[in-house]
C-alpha cells in the first residue's frame, strides 16, 4: 500500500537561511511525488511534482525538492527562507502504475522566524 | 480562467441531518477527487469521479456519495451526519494522471 511520512511536524527557520523538510515514501510501483502548501484557511496549493528525469525538481516560489530513490526520500528544500513562506506543507505520492489515488502526509508546519 | 470553486464556505449542521457540497472543477479538467481534512491532518481520499462514474473510492462509510455532471462538476453527498464528520472538505481537479489542483474547501461543522 501507498504511504507518505512527515517526520517533523514542525520545522522552525530563521529567516535568510536555507529550510528543509523532510519526506519519505513508500509504493509498490514507480512514485508520482507532490509537495502542497496550505495557508490558514485555504485549500491546498501546488508546488511542484516529480515523475521522472532530473532528481531535483524546480517548482514554484523558489521551492525546489530533492528525489532520492535508494533512500525513497523526496525532501522539500529552499536556499533563503522567508517569512512568508510559513504554512503547512503536505508531502503526497501517488502509484504511477496503479491508480489515481493520491496519497497525502499529515502535514509539517514551517514557521520562519524573522 | 476560474480555479476550482466550492460551496458553501461554511455549514453548520445537525447530528442525523444530511449535507450537500459543491465543486465546479477548474476549465478543462475532467477529473474530480474529494477529501476530507480533520483539523490538525493530512487529506484523506474520500472518491474521485471521472466521466461522471466513480472511478476510486478510500475507506470511507456508504453515508458518503458523490456524483458528477456533464459538465464535470461534482457533489458531495453525506447521510446521517456524525460529530466526527467536522472537517474541512476539500475539492480537487486535474486532468486525468496529472497533478491535482484544490479548491478553498468547505468548513463543516456537526453539532
Amino acid at each position: 500500500a501507498q504511504s507518505v511520512a512527515q517526520p517533523e511536524d514542525q520545522v522552525n527557520v530563521a529567516e535568510g537561511n536555507p529550510l528543509t523538510v523532510k519526506c519519505t515514501y513508500s509504493v509498490s510501483g514507480n512514485p508520482y511525488l507532490f509537495w502542497y502548501v496550505q495557508y490558514p484557511n485555504r485549500g491546498l496549493q501546488f508546488l511542484l511534482k516529480y515523475i521522472t528525469g532530473d532528481n531535483l525538481v524546480k517548482g514554484s516560489y523558489g521551492f525546489e525538492a530533492e528525489f532520492n530513490k535508494s533512500q525513497t526520500s523526496f525532501h522539500l528544500k529552499k536556499p533563503s527562507a522567508l517569512v512568508s513562506d510559513s504554512a503547512l506543507y503536505f508531502c503526497a505520492v501517488r502509484d504511477l502504475n496503479r491508480d489515481d489515488k493520491i496519497i497525502f502526509g499529515k502535514g509539517t508546519r514551517l514557521h520562519i522566524l524573522p | 480562467d476560474a480555479g476550482v470553486t466550492q460551496s458553501p464556505t461554511h455549514l453548520i449542521k445537525t447530528r442525523g441531518q444530511q449535507v450537500t457540497l459543491r465543486c465546479s472543477p477548474k476549465s478543462g479538467h475532467d477529473t474530480v477527487s474529494w477529501y476530507q481534512q480533520a483539523l490538525g491532518q493530512g487529506p484523506q481520499f474520500i472518491f474521485q469521479y471521472y466521466e461522471e462514474e466513480e472511478r476510486q473510492r478510500g475507506n470511507f462509510p456508504d453515508r458518503f456519495s458523490g456524483h458528477q455532471f456533464p459538465n464535470y462538476s461534482s457533489e458531495l453527498n453525506v447521510n446521517a451526519l456524525l460529530l466526527g464528520d467536522s472537517a474541512l472538505y476539500l475539492c480537487a481537479s486535474s486532468l486525468t494522471g496529472q497533478e491535482q489542483y484544490f479548491g478553498p474547501g468547505t468548513r463543516l461543522t456537526v453539532t
